[in-house]
């Protein structure tokens, strides 16, 4: 099956700092990206949607300046989370979907973010 | 906007038990998918479904478009089974690709 990589795993980061988030579709070319955000006990929630060489699409209640994503080419989209606070602290996932086929998503292993 | 609930939120069984897990929506759908998710957090794409069932070794998903509902099957359950079983759906009413809105999960526990 098609495989999704994300970069880091895990970070910790002081408060003020940004972040970048990794997300390549290593076997297959994602035409559309999502990013998704789980806090703990709770379920995904869709933050954005990064379709490549566009603007991504944000979600209601999600800040574009805060969250900065790029979808430079059919296999990488990057999430920049700027000037992060500790209620940033989450779990990021990104998955992955293909023109031809956009009904099925393929997910990354997530990131998970810790703002001190 | 979708409502995904998922049944039951927490379930425990044990070992070799028939494990079912239920996922009803309330607008109507293009695309139903079971997701697992291991307490590192990495998530697993067990089904996509738009119609009728699939069969994946001990794992089978059903789909009733009519009655906006989905089972999750679990047969012979193991304890490697336990995790969280997630439902999301991707509504039909958008057009292109659009993002997943999820069920809280159902945690399973399979004792020994």
């Amino acid at each position: 099956g098609a495989v999704v990589s994300q970069h880091p795993s895990w970070v910790i980061c002081k408060s003020g700092t940004s972040v970048k988030i990794e997300c390549r579709s290593l076997d297959f070319q994602a035409t559309t990206m999502f990013w998704y955000r789980q806090f703990p006990k709770q379920s995904l929630m869709l933050m954005a949607t990064s379709n490549e060489g566009s603007k991504a699409t944000y979600e209601q209640g999600v800040e574009k300046d805060k969250f900065l994503i790029n979808h430079a080419s059919l296999t990488l989209s990057t999430l920049t989370v700027t000037s992060a606070h500790p209620e940033d602290s989450s779990f990021y996932i990104c998955s992955a979907g293909r023109l031809a086929e956009y009904n099925e998503q393929f997910f990354g292993p997530g990131t998970r973010l810790t703002v001190l | 906007k979708n409502e995904v609930e998922q049944s039951p939120q927490n379930l425990t069984a044990q070992e070799g038990e028939f494990i079912t897990i239920n996922c009803s929506y309330s607008v109507g759908i293009s695309a139903l998918h079971w997701l697992q998710q291991h307490p590192g957090g990495g998530i697993v794409s067990l089904f996509m479904l738009s119609s009728g069932k699939k069969k994946h070794g001990r794992l089978i998903a059903t789909i009733n478009i009519q009655e906006k509902h989905s089972s999750l099957h679990i047969t012979a359950s193991h304890p490697r089974d336990s995790a969280v079983y997630i439902c999301a759906v991707r509504s039909s009413s958008g057009g292109g690709a659009d993002g997943l809105t999820f069920g809280k999960g159902t945690h399973l526990i399979i004792q020994p």
